[in-house]
């Protein structure tokens, strides 16, 4: 079965500190990949998605993403933490192209420490 | 334009008891999807209705049904409701578009603030 597993259901960083959030996709078919945030009591936002173009995906909010084909991963990264981006994080997979399902993993969580 | 809303935003329901949760989708969209989204986990895909029909559906059982309206609202309902349905419920809507090859690609998809479903 397709899935997505995200590394880490906790982060913390320091603000100002490299963020880098994990991803593997388990995959037989190029997918696509997308990265999601939620805030506390809120629904999913977009930060960023790869449909199979520029392997390097850059998405809101100063974040950005490497789809890496033979790691199967593609992981999330912003090179400065700020305290607005202490939130939710989920990366979520689609295969099936006759709908819009998405597959989502498991989420993690980013404090970020003054 | 409007973003997608749902309502009602908290409820609370016993075992045995029906619900039915809301959602209008944003302007233009025609495709509504449906989520839960259990206490410490990702969503879950339920269905997906395109055009008033069910185009897709998760590992979900038959007490979960929906509909889509001609305005492209659309209602989730859970019969028989059980603890484990307690859950944040998300709606989002997209608007695919054709491609080239004539097959429907895929729309970003809008996610509302989710109904919280408590079940006593």
């Amino acid at each position: 079965a397709q899935s997505v597993t995200q590394l880490g259901s906790h982060v913390s960083v320091s603000e100002g500190a490299l963020v880098l959030l994990r991803c593997n996709y388990s995959s037989s078919v190029p997918p696509y990949l997308f990265w999601y945030v939620q805030y506390p009591n809120q629904g999913l936002q977009l930060l960023l998605k790869y449909t199979s173009a520029a392997t390097l995906v850059k998405g809101i909010n100063g974040f950005e993403a490497e789809f890496k084909k033979s790691e199967t991963s593609f992981h999330l990264t912003k090179p400065s933490a700020h305290m607005s981006d202490a939130a939710e994080y989920f990366c979520a997979v689609r295969y099936n192209f006759g709908n819009e399902k998405l597959t989502f993993g498991t989420g993690t969580r980013l404090t970020i420490i003054p | 334009e409007t973003g997608v809303t749902q309502s009602p935003t908290h409820l609370i329901k016993t075992r045995g008891q029906q619900v039915t949760l809301r959602c209008s989708s944003q302007s233009g969209h025609n495709t509504v999807s449906w989520y839960q989204q259990a206490l410490g986990q990702g969503p879950q895909f339920i269905f997906q209705y395109y055009r008033e029909e069910e185009n897709g559906r998760g590992n979900f059982p038959p007490r979960f049904s929906g509909l889509q309206f001609p305005n492209y609202s659309s209602e989730l309902n859970v019969n028989a409701l059980e603890l484990d349905d307690s859950a944040l419920y998300l709606c989002a809507s997209s608007r695919p578009t054709m491609g080239l090859a004539g097959g429907r690609v895929t729309g970003e998809l809008f996610f509302g603030e989710g109904s919280r479903l408590t079940v006593l």
